[in-house]
C-alpha cells in the first residue's frame, strides 16, 4: 500500500534552517507530485508548494518563496522540504501529501513532523 | 489568492443528526473543490474531490454539492467517528488554498 513516512520532531532557533524527509513506498515515486502543507498548533491548513519527483520541477506559494526549497533524491524515494530562516510563527506541523482529482483520484499523506521554533 | 470562507466555524450535533457545512469561494472556482476530515493528531483525510466525487473508500453518508463560489458538505446520521474538522480545499488556481475549518462537535 501506498505510504508516506515522514522524519520525526526538530527543534530549532530562530534564524536556523531545517530539512524534513518524506519516504515514499508502494507505489513508483517518481509518478505523484508531492506537496507540502503546514499546519500551526489550533490552525488551518497551509499550502507550500509542490514538486514534481521525476522533473525536479518545483513550485511554491508565494509566501515562501526564498525561504523554501524542495528536493528529492529518486534513488531512494525521498522528498524534502527545506525551510530557512526561521521565526517563532513557523513552528507547526508539516505534512507532505501526494494528491490527484481526476480520475482515478487519490489522497495521500504523510504522518505529520512537528517543527518547534524557538530560543 | 482565493479566499475560502467556511461556515460555521464550529457546530453541534447529535448522533444521528444530519449536518451541512459550507464553503464559499472568493471567485468562481468552477467544481475544483475538495473536502478534507481532520481529527487531533491526525493528517488530513480526503473526503470528496470535484464538489461532489467521492474518494475511493469513503462512505456514502458523506456528499457534496455546488459549482461556481457555493458548496456543501452534507453528513448524513453522524457517528462518534465522524466529529472532527472539515476542511474545504481549492484547486482551481495556484496556490490551492484552504477554509479556516469546521469544528464538529457531539451536543
Amino acid at each position: 500500500q501506498v505510504q508516506l513516512v515522514q522524519s520525526g520532531a526538530e527543534v530549532k532557533k530562530p534564524g536556523a534552517s531545517v530539512k524534513v524527509s518524506c519516504k515514499a513506498s508502494g507505489y513508483t515515486f517518481t509518478s505523484y507530485d508531492i506537496n507540502w502543507v503546514r499546519q500551526a498548533t489550533g490552525q488551518g491548513l497551509e499550502w507550500m508548494g509542490w514538486m514534481n519527483p521525476n522533473s525536479g520541477n518545483t513550485g511554491y506559494a508565494q509566501k515562501f518563496q526564498g525561504r523554501v526549497t524542495m528536493t528529492r533524491n529518486t534513488s531512494i524515494s525521498t522528498a524534502y522540504m527545506e525551510l530557512s530562516s526561521l521565526r517563532s510563527e513557523d513552528t507547526a506541523v508539516y505534512y507532505c501529501a501526494s494528491y490527484y482529482y481526476g480520475s482515478g483520484s487519490y489522497s495521500y499523506w504523510g504522518q505529520g513532523t512537528l517543527v518547534t521554533v524557538s530560543s | 489568492d482565493i479566499q475560502m470562507t467556511q461556515s460555521p466555524s464550529s457546530l453541534s450535533a447529535s448522533v444521528g443528526d444530519r449536518v451541512t457545512i459550507t464553503c464559499r469561494a472568493s471567485q468562481g472556482i468552477s467544481n475544483y473543490l475538495a473536502w478534507f476530515q481532520q481529527k487531533p493528531g491526525k493528517a488530513p483525510k480526503s473526503l470528496i474531490y470535484a464538489a461532489s466525487s467521492l474518494q475511493s473508500g469513503v462512505p456514502s453518508k458523506f456528499s457534496g454539492s455546488g459549482s461556481g463560489t457555493d458548496f456543501t458538505l452534507t453528513i448524513s446520521s453522524l457517528q462518534p467517528e465522524d466529529f472532527a474538522t472539515y476542511y474545504c480545499q481549492q484547486y482551481n488556481s495556484y496556490p490551492p488554498t484552504f477554509g479556516q475549518g469546521t469544528r464538529l462537535e457531539i451536543k
